[in-house]
């Protein structure tokens, strides 16, 4: 059962542009909810994360912007370079003793020069 | 480097043959999580360690899949009769649980691809 369901799968953005990819959860028990940036050959890295008690977390040119009601979160990518080319996995976890993330399917994000 | 290591970090192998991962994790995480990516998808939870100890399994981890951790440092990840369907790249991560609450940052380690003929 896919929990946290993310779109779009592939973007392209030109350099400069904004790139932004959202992320919608089911489960109500969630309270963290990360975004991780992939790079080929390489494991996730942690971008930026949000608790579900702020609206909006921002840090440089990444921001999260977090819609409890709706049950969705987005991560906008502003001035985005070429060096922004990746993959990016939204994810959340449920506070306990085990904190397993669990990770949207990915979208693969294209930054043209 | 002090970051997450995983060896190998290919293998190929045939169906039927057993295989065995290893992690080093960062020195000091007390918590180490495994995960298993296939193309195009997010990492996929197998299990999890705390300390030396195999707190929760992902119902994806089959009686082929065992995990250990001794001594709460490095883990391997066995695949016993390894099939097809195992092809994936299988992460490691690791965290230092925090004391006072709060959330703990997951790093992942470049991950093993495993090939499976």
């Amino acid at each position: 059962q896919q929990q946290v369901k993310q779109s779009p799968q592939s973007l392209i953005v030109q350099k400069g542009g904004i790139s932004i990819i959202n992320c919608a959860y089911e489960n109500t028990a969630f309270d963290y909810f990360p975004w991780y940036q992939q790079f080929p050959g390489k494991g996730p890295a942690l971008l930026i994360a949000i608790r579900p008690d702020v609206s909006e977390k921002k840090e440089g040119r990444f921001t999260i912007s977090f819609n409890k009601s709706a049950k969705q979160f987005s991560l906008h990518i502003m001035d985005s370079q070429p060096g922004d080319s990746a993959t990016y996995f939204c994810a959340a976890s449920i506070r306990g003793s085990a904190r397993q993330l669990t990770f949207g399917s990915g979208t693969q994000l294209t930054v043209l020069p | 480097d002090t970051g997450v290591s995983q060896n190998p970090r290919h293998k190929i192998t045939k169906r039927g043959q057993n295989v065995t991962f290893r992690c080093d994790p960062i020195s000091e995480h007390n918590r180490l999580y495994w995960y298993r990516q296939t193309l195009g998808q997010g990492p996929e939870f197998l299990t999890y360690f705390q300390n030396e100890a195999q707190l929760e399994k992902s119902r994806l981890l089959s009686d082929r899949f065992s995990a250990e951790r001794p001594k709460g440092s490095f883990s391997t990840l066995e695949i016993q009769r390894t099939e097809q369907g195992d092809s994936a790249m299988y992460l490691c991560a690791s965290s230092l649980a925090p004391s006072g609450g709060g959330t703990d940052t997951q790093y992942f380690g470049p991950g093993t691809r495993l090939t499976v003929l």
